[in-house]
């Protein structure tokens, strides 16, 4: 079965940088887009990067780009999302997600908690 | 970027009632509407895709409509597993916003 294993958040300071990672199992990784949607304590769904199955292009949500950076390796399976220059705003649970080329979002990961704190 | 916008943000309603919860783009997505269910402390689960093609193994009391800036998701009668938040995506373009959702409570 499909199986999304988010890994890396924690508490990290303003400014500083984190790098999340997903673990992706149980279907054929190299045929689907991969997301990373966020959700702030309380708050509704944000969604944040997407690559396509070959990782060629990268996009981004206005509130990240230029701060995070989304990246895929076929080889092992993974789909990570480097975050810079981070700010209180950033907090919120990181969820991967994979989508069919229509951009639908069918599997979620379990999520990672990233806190931003001094 | 296309804004989505959900009403009503919360529903208190009861066991057995009738639900529809609407979701509305600020342009011209054609069919492109996902509608997600997420439970306190889960992962969002999909329901429906492409405005109304209900997902495998989703109850048929779910339902969905609509086509270009109008849509709309029923739940014909709701059970106690259906109290949950709900969310419209558009997977029209970048970036693939959601709505606010939409929360329902029992009443």
């Amino acid at each position: 079965q499909v199986q999304l294993v988010e890994s890396g958040g924690g508490v990290v300071q303003p400014g500083r940088s984190l790098r999340l990672s997903c673990a992706a199992s149980g279907f054929t990784f190299s045929r689907y887009a991969m997301h990373w949607v966020r959700q702030a304590p309380g708050k509704g769904l944000e969604w944040v990067a997407v690559t396509p199955f070959d990782g060629t292009n990268k996009y981004y949500a206005d509130s990240v780009r230029g701060r995070f950076t989304i990246s895929r390796d076929n080889s092992k399976n993974t789909l990570d999302l480097q975050m810079s220059s981070l700010k209180l705003e950033d907090t919120a649970v990181y969820y991967c997600a994979r989508s069919d080329i229509v951009a639908t979002i069918d599997y979620w990961g379990q999520g990672t908690l990233v806190t931003v704190s001094s | 970027d296309i804004q989505m916008t959900q009403s009503p943000s919360s529903l208190s309603t009861s066991v057995g009632d009738r639900v529809t919860i609407t979701c509305r783009a600020s342009q011209t997505i054609n069919n492109y509407l996902n509608w997600y269910q997420q439970k306190p402390g889960k992962a969002p689960k999909l329901l429906i895709s492409d405005a109304s093609n209900l997902q495998s193994g989703v109850p048929s009391r779910f339902s969905g409509s609509g086509s270009g800036t109008d849509f709309t998701l029923t739940i014909s009668s709701l059970q106690p597993e259906d109290f949950a938040a709900y969310y419209c995506q558009q997977s029209y373009r970048i970036p693939y916003t959601f709505g606010q959702g939409t929360k329902l409570e029992i009443k």
